[in-house]
């Protein structure tokens, strides 16, 4: 049963424009959600992150916006620059667990291609 | 900066060999996690630990196993390894420090070929 989920396997955008890429979720229990983004043949990195007591954070370029009662949360990149292309994961936690460290639920990745 | 290596970032090995994927982290870091990322599946949790000596089952833990002797070390161990185990297999650490617990760093990964 995929919990966190991205339907959108891959979105191109034109350079300058924004990018909006969407993940939902099925588990009420996740009350922390992060953005990843990962280049070929390299690890993800984190992009950015929102806790369940917000609906918006902003950083830079990139904003994720969180819609609790839907169930939804999206990423905004704007404007976008052909750097950004990359696979982005959305990624929930359920809170605090064994020894305070928190497992990831990850989605199955969205390919952003940003063309000039 | 945070810091995860992984020993090999390219292995090939034969049905039925014994695979060691080592991931080290330079940041004092209680919690380790071992992931494997397919196409359309993202990434799928096999086993994590918080602490030295201490493992716990993720996700899809069939026909893996893991040890940590040491808090920086991590090491992810295929039994006998098998066709379906081809994969790319990612570390990553974080710590359990409120309120980063939740964010992961991630080693450049290791593309596993089993043939």
């Amino acid at each position: 049963d995929q919990q966190v989920k991205q339907n959108s396997p891959s979105l191109s955008v034109q350079e300058g424009r924004i990018s909006i890429l969407n993940c939902d979720y099925t588990n009420s229990m996740f009350d922390y959600f992060l953005w990843y983004k990962k280049y070929p043949a390299e690890g993800p990195t984190f992009l950015i992150s929102i806790s369940s007591i917000k609906d918006k954070n902003e950083d830079g370029r990139f904003t994720v916006f969180l819609n609790k009662s839907a169930k939804h949360l999206s990423l905004h990149i704007v404007p976008s620059q052909p750097g950004d292309s990359a696979v982005y994961f959305c990624a929930a936690s359920a809170g605090g667990i064994t020894g305070g460290g928190n497992k990831l639920t990850f989605g199955t990745g969205t390919q952003l291609k940003v063309e000039l | 900066d945070v810091k995860v290596t992984q020993s090999s970032r390219y292995l090939v090995k034969r049905t039925g060999e014994k695979v060691f994927l080592e991931c080290v982290q330079d940041m004092d870091h209680e919690n380790m996690f071992w992931y494997r990322q397919d196409p359309g599946l993202g990434l799928r949790l096999i086993y994590f630990s918080y602490d030295v000596k201490m493992k716990e089952k993720g996700d899809i833990p069939e026909g893996y196993s893991v040890s940590r002797e040491k808090k920086e070390r991590f090491s992810l161990i295929l039994e006998s390894a098998s066709t379906n185990q081809t994969s790319m297999y990612l570390c990553a650490s974080s710590s359990q420090v409120s309120p980063y617990q939740e964010t992961q760093y991630f080693g450049p990964g290791t593309r596993l070929l089993v043939l």
